[in-house]
């Protein structure tokens, strides 16, 4: 069964360093996508970048990077010079195969990473 | 801006008085989900429906209905809240199709129940 797992409760880091999320998946399938979103307190979930399956290049998006270990089933988030507002709730999310053959349309969720940046 | 829009941001409703939440999308997305979401946990999805095909989880309470009349409109009714329902309940969206695709989520509408 496909299962995503965050085991950082929560993280802190100073300013203007970079910190990494670790997020690990399980799945048996070959297709799938790996998203990580941020939360803050406001509560609103905001899409930070995917990596596909078969994306032989590591994701980047600005100041966020995916190390993505297929071998590993890993895919941290490593966000660079880090910045007061980046404190927020960080979830790792997995979305399987093609819906054609699954029939579904399901994102699993890690439990989730609290960040602190410190001043 | 194409987004995704929860009314009302707060509610506030009483012991077993029903509730309505309503979404609606601009992004003219195929699938519309539905997730709870409790203090410091991670969002636990109650349903979502590819255009108009329902699709419940095994475990989302019958307290909970939903209702999708088209594309652009999905709304989370509540008979009997209970104070276990107080949570943030958060309305997202996808293309469908394969699993590139992200999800976008509204800004969430927090429900207190007294």
């Amino acid at each position: 069964a496909q299962k995503i797992t965050q085991t950082q409760p929560g993280m802190f880091v100073q300013e203007k360093e970079a910190v990494t999320l670790d997020c690990t998946y399980d799945t048996s399938d070959q297709s799938y996508g790996l998203f990580w979103y941020k939360q803050p307190s406001s509560g609103e979930m905001i899409f930070l970048i995917y990596q596909g399956s078969y994306d032989e290049q590591n994701a980047t998006e600005g100041r966020y990077s995916l190390n993505f270990q297929k071998a590993r089933k890993s895919a941290n988030l490593v966000i660079s010079a880090s910045q007061l507002g980046d404190s927020a709730m960080y979830f790792c999310a997995m979305r399987e195969g093609s819906s054609s053959t699954s029939g579904t349309y399901k994102y699993i969720f890690g439990t989730g990473t609290r960040l602190k940046v410190l001043a | 801006d194409a987004m995704v829009i929860q009314n009302p941001r707060y509610q506030v409703t009483q012991f077993g008085k029903p509730v309505t939440l309503s979404c609606s999308q601009t992004l003219n997305h195929n699938v519309m989900y539905w997730y709870q979401q409790k203090s410091s946990q991670a969002p636990k999805l109650l349903f979502h429906y590819y255009d108009k095909d329902f699709n419940n989880e095994a475990d989302t309470p019958d307290n909970f209905q939903s209702r999708r009349p088209n594309t652009s409109f999905c709304f989370l009714d509540i008979r009997s809240p209970g104070l276990g329902d107080a949570a943030m309940y958060l309305c997202a969206t996808s293309r469908g199709g394969d699993w590139y695709n992200e999800q976008f989520f509204g800004p969430g509408t927090r429900l207190t129940v007294l």
